[in-house]
């Protein structure tokens, strides 16, 4: 079945570092991925999403790649900020053609002053 | 933006309580709305799929008797949470999304059941 990892562990980081998440997927072959941005006790927010053709995709300080036969896409988020501190998610779409997109379980990350 | 508005943000209730939870969408027209589940530090679980005037599409192991449904128009669903136990205490999201576009989501309800 078709599966998505994200990093478990927190990723620690300076402010004004760039910040690098990962997200790997397994037996599927998505059509599009997107990132989502969750805080504490509160709802996803969507950032980004890339297509199957495209390589990289930028937003302001947000830029995603997708490597379709490495089966990955990296978030970076470049000269980071203490409030960039919160949990990404990635999620693909459903398989057969569906909308549906399944998450993962994000990976959160914190920005230290 | 996209504003997806839910409410109650917290509801502590007693066991045996049926709770309702409610997703607007407030400046768009949403064709479908997504009702998740998410346990600490854990990934969104899609709990059931509805579509405006139709029954909802559950996913493998959620109870439709337990988790009600309706959408009964393109701009709100209703999720009831019926004869709710302790183990039903969880974070609940939804989202809405209009024809191919990406979801918008609400920002949950912490649902405590005593």
């Amino acid at each position: 079945s078709q599966k998505i990892e994200q990093n478990s562990e927190a990723l620690n980081i300076q402010e004004g570092k760039t910040a690098t998440l990962t997200c790997n997927y397994t037996n599927y072959s998505p059509a599009y991925l997107q990132w989502y941005r969750q805080d504490p006790g509160r709802g996803p927010v969507f950032l980004l999403l890339i297509r199957e053709n495209e390589k990289e995709k930028r937003k302001e300080r947000l830029k995603v790649t997708f490597d379709t036969t490495l089966k990955q896409s990296l978030f970076h988020i470049t000269a980071s900020q203490p409030a960039d501190s919160a949990t990404y998610l990635c999620a693909l779409d459903g398989t057969g053609g569906s909308y549906i997109p399944t998450f993962g379980r994000g990976t959160s990350l914190i920005v230290h002053p | 933006g996209a504003v997806v508005s839910q409410h109650p943000s917290r509801v502590i209730c007693k066991s045996g309580t049926s709770v309702k939870i409610e997703c607007r969408s407030l400046d768009f027209q949403a064709t479908t709305m997504f009702w998740y589940r998410q346990f600490p530090k854990q990934s969104l679980m899609l709990m059931a799929t509805s579509n405006e005037g139709s029954k909802a599409t559950y996913e493998q192991g959620v109870e439709k008797d337990k988790f009600l449904i309706n959408h009964a128009s393109l701009t709100l669903s209703t999720l009831t949470v019926t004869s709710a136990h302790p183990e039903d205490s969880s974070f609940y999201i939804c989202s809405a999304s209009s024809s191919g576009q990406p979801q918008h989501f609400g920002d949950g309800t912490r649902l405590s059941i005593l």
